[in-house]
């Protein structure tokens, strides 16, 4: 199978610019979790998204945003960005069984400055 | 409020030396423990753990968990170079979505040859 897919890999904003970040799960996942990692606070969830629908949300501001598709694509968006935003930002697609684990896509590392 | 904690946060050791890694955690509700390995930027999966008692070996990493104490250490047996990498625990909880994870801040482990 092939693994989980996040484009772009690497991005470079300005402050106050927005940017959305895109995430394709293993096929046959359907729950897509979004995390934050930076190197004080370590890995920090965003939300999770299952048949597109947002069951589970962390403690981001409304700034952070997402959604998923009928394919189970997901993208999340970042509005009026600030420079603390700057982290790798990481998918992890699940499979539905309890007991499975996550599996993380590459991430996608966005510089603001 | 629902704690992982990793320690030491950083180690640097010589090939061929054994170390261990600690994770302690206060979650409600705890349901499995979970241990990845981050080298460049996707964490991939090592173990998970549910039992107490238990120990888990791939090669020359093992794993342990105590939940009457609610920690766990990862062991790492003739450190090489490439172990190098953040060494990042997870819990998963009863009754969260299964892509909800609450993360430790990492271990970065640095071997030197």
């Amino acid at each position: 199978k092939a693994g989980v897919t996040q484009t772009p890999r690497y991005l470079i904003k300005t402050r106050g610019q927005q940017v959305t970040l895109s995430c394709s799960p293993i096929s046959g996942h359907r729950s897509v979790s979004w995390y934050q990692q930076t190197p004080g606070q370590g890995l920090q969830f965003l939300f999770e998204y299952f048949s597109e629908t947002q069951r589970n949300k962390g403690n981001f501001p409304g700034r952070f945003s997402g959604r998923q598709f009928s394919n189970s694509r997901s993208e999340m968006n970042v509005s009026t960005l600030e420079l603390g935003d700057s982290a790798l930002y990481l998918c992890a697609s699940t499979p539905t069984s309890v007991g499975e684990t996550q599996y993380f896509g590459p991430g996608t590392r966005l510089l603001v400055l | 409020e629902d704690k992982v904690v990793q320690s030491p946060l950083s180690l640097v050791v010589h090939e061929g030396d054994t170390v261990t890694l600690n994770c302690s955690y206060e979650v409600t509700n705890f349901r499995s423990l979970l241990w990845y390995k981050q080298e460049k930027k996707a964490p991939t999966f090592l173990f998970m753990l549910t039992s107490s008692g238990i120990e888990k070996k791939s090669g020359r990493l093992s794993s342990i968990l105590d939940k009457k104490e609610l920690f766990s250490i990862l062991n790492i047996t003739a450190t090489q170079t490439g172990d190098s990498a953040i060494y990042l625990c997870a819990v998963h909880k009863r009754g969260s979505t299964l892509g909800r994870l609450y993360f430790g801040r990492g271990t970065q482990l640095t071997v030197w040859p």
